[in-house]
């Protein structure tokens, strides 16, 4: 079975611009998860979606935003990118909203010059 | 509400074991173990949820204790493949669903 796919697998933006990560789950899945890994940190949580409907949301700004779509796939936008958003971006597939294992997709490494 | 991992970093020789420990300050529903080799995303090991049962696995073993809010990650008798960056994320009972990720420990082992 395939894992958890993410594309692109990396991003190079300058400061100001908008940038959409995406996101498809493990077959069966319906919660996705978004993280933010900064070098040497573990991971930040941004949102939690599960069955198209927004579950949790961490402490990030509001120019972070994301969607799920009726087949489970996600988008993570982030608008205004400033240099502190260059960062991993992780996609977590779960089969539901607490206390499930999450599989972590490979990442968008992210650059904002 | 970041959990506290301990130690930061430990380094190994084959065939040792290690110790690495989790604790929060809130009252957790369950405890997630991942370890990340550099470059790479996470990888699952374990889940241990509030009432006892857990998940993952054989080679690793791990326990959690509900009334501390504590959990360890037993690793024995390790191999070079050990090496990485171990993450406890926790899940806090009547949070949002989120899970909360630690710093860190960075795992060497040595031949």
């Amino acid at each position: 079975d395939a894992g958890v796919t993410q594309s692109p697998t990396h991003l190079i933006k300058t400061r100001g611009q908008h940038v959409t990560l995406r996101c498809s789950p493990i077959s069966g899945h319906k919660s996705v998860s978004w993280y933010q890994q900064v070098l040497g940190q573990g991971p930040q949580f941004i949102f939690q979606y599960y069955e198209k409907e927004e579950r949790g949301r961490g402490n990030f700004p509001d120019r972070f935003s994301a969607r799920q779509f009726p087949n489970y796939s996600s988008e993570l936008n982030v608008n205004a990118l400033l240099l502190g958003d260059s960062a991993l971006y992780l996609c977590a597939s779960s089969a539901g909203p607490l206390g499930e294992t999450q599989y972590f997709g490979p990442g968008t490494r992210l650059l904002v010059l | 509400q970041q959990p506290v991992q301990s130690p930061q970093a430990v380094i190994l020789r084959e065939g040792e074991d290690a110790v690495i420990n989790c604790s929060s300050s809130k009252a957790l529903y369950s405890v997630h173990w991942y370890r990340q080799k550099h470059g790479e995303a996470p990888v699952f090991l374990m889940i241990l949820l509030k009432g006892g049962e857990q998940k993952g696995h054989e080679k690793i073993s791990a326990s959690f204790n509900e009334k501390k809010q504590q959990s360890s990650l037993y690793l024995t008798a390790s191999q070079l493949s050990y090496s990485g960056t171990y993450f406890c994320g926790t899940e806090i009972t009547g949070s949002a669903r989120q899970l909360t990720f630690g710093s860190g420990t960075q795992l060497t082992v040595l031949p």
